[in-house]
């Protein structure tokens, strides 16, 4: 069973780097896209961004500039940096899977496991 | 970006009875290969979202079959035959077709 567990601070002072782990376990970071959503309060989803191991990567660009994610294949882990952070970054935090779609004839990735999500805070 | 809406915003049901949730987008889904690139996503009280559908009609595993979905191009429908207690919480709808991925505002769903 393919798991996803989100951690990081839970508290950050604005203008400084918010550094965010996601652990995959029962599936390697090898294989697929793996990505990042967050939820501000009372908001819905949005995306952040996405990698995959040949380095193709896809941020929103509202973000762009001061977002990256990133593969550690050793600890079959996945990261998020994001700098500057204001008030406006807090929000929960989810790490997702995008699985290659295997039984249709076309390339497409959905997001089928998530992880659990984590809250920050962003605030002095 | 691509905008995507939803109606209602918010959805009371009663146990037993159907359900539909509309989900409109600023711009066509559909690609020359005949695929709709919508998936929808039902996030429960205090869970992180689940997949129910991709590609438009791509049943995920374990999504019982009183959820249907229909539609194509920019106008999608999610459909539930008899909602249970179990189905509360709020249903997204996010396009794949263009970068970045956009979802719905969502709709919750709660028992009356």
């Amino acid at each position: 069973q393919v798991q996803l567990q989100e951690s990081g601070p839970g508290l950050v002072k604005p203008s400084e780097t918010l550094t965010l782990t996601c652990t995959v376990s029962g599936a390697s970071v090898f294989d697929n896209y793996w990505s990042w959503f967050w939820q501000p309060p009372g908001k819905g989803l949005e995306f952040i961004g996405y990698i995959n191991l040949s380095g193709h990567s896809s941020y929103n660009p509202s973000l762009m500039s001061r977002v990256t994610v990133s593969l550690d294949t050793s600890k079959n882990q996945f990261s998020l940096t994001l700098t500057s952070v204001t008030a406006a970054d807090t929000a929960v935090y989810y790490c997702a899977r995008l699985l290659r779609a295997t039984e249709v004839p076309i390339l497409y990735h959905f997001l089928d496991v998530w992880g659990r999500g984590i809250t920050v805070t962003v605030s002095s | 970006d691509i905008v995507m809406t939803q109606s209602p915003l918010f959805l009371p049901v009663t146990p037993g009875e159907p359900a539909s949730i509309s989900c409109r987008s600023s711009q066509s889904l559909l690609r020359s290969s005949g695929y709709n690139y919508l998936d929808w996503y039902l996030q429960k009280p205090g869970q992180s979202p689940q997949l129910l559908f991709y590609l438009g009609s791509h049943r995920a595993s374990g999504v019982p079959d009183r959820f249907s979905v229909s539609g194509s191009g920019t106008d999608f429908t999610l459909k539930i035959s008899r909602v249970e207690a179990e189905d509360v919480g709020v249903y997204y709808c996010m396009q794949a077709q263009q970068a970045p991925r956009t979802f719905g505002p969502g709709t919750k769903v709660e028992i009356k």
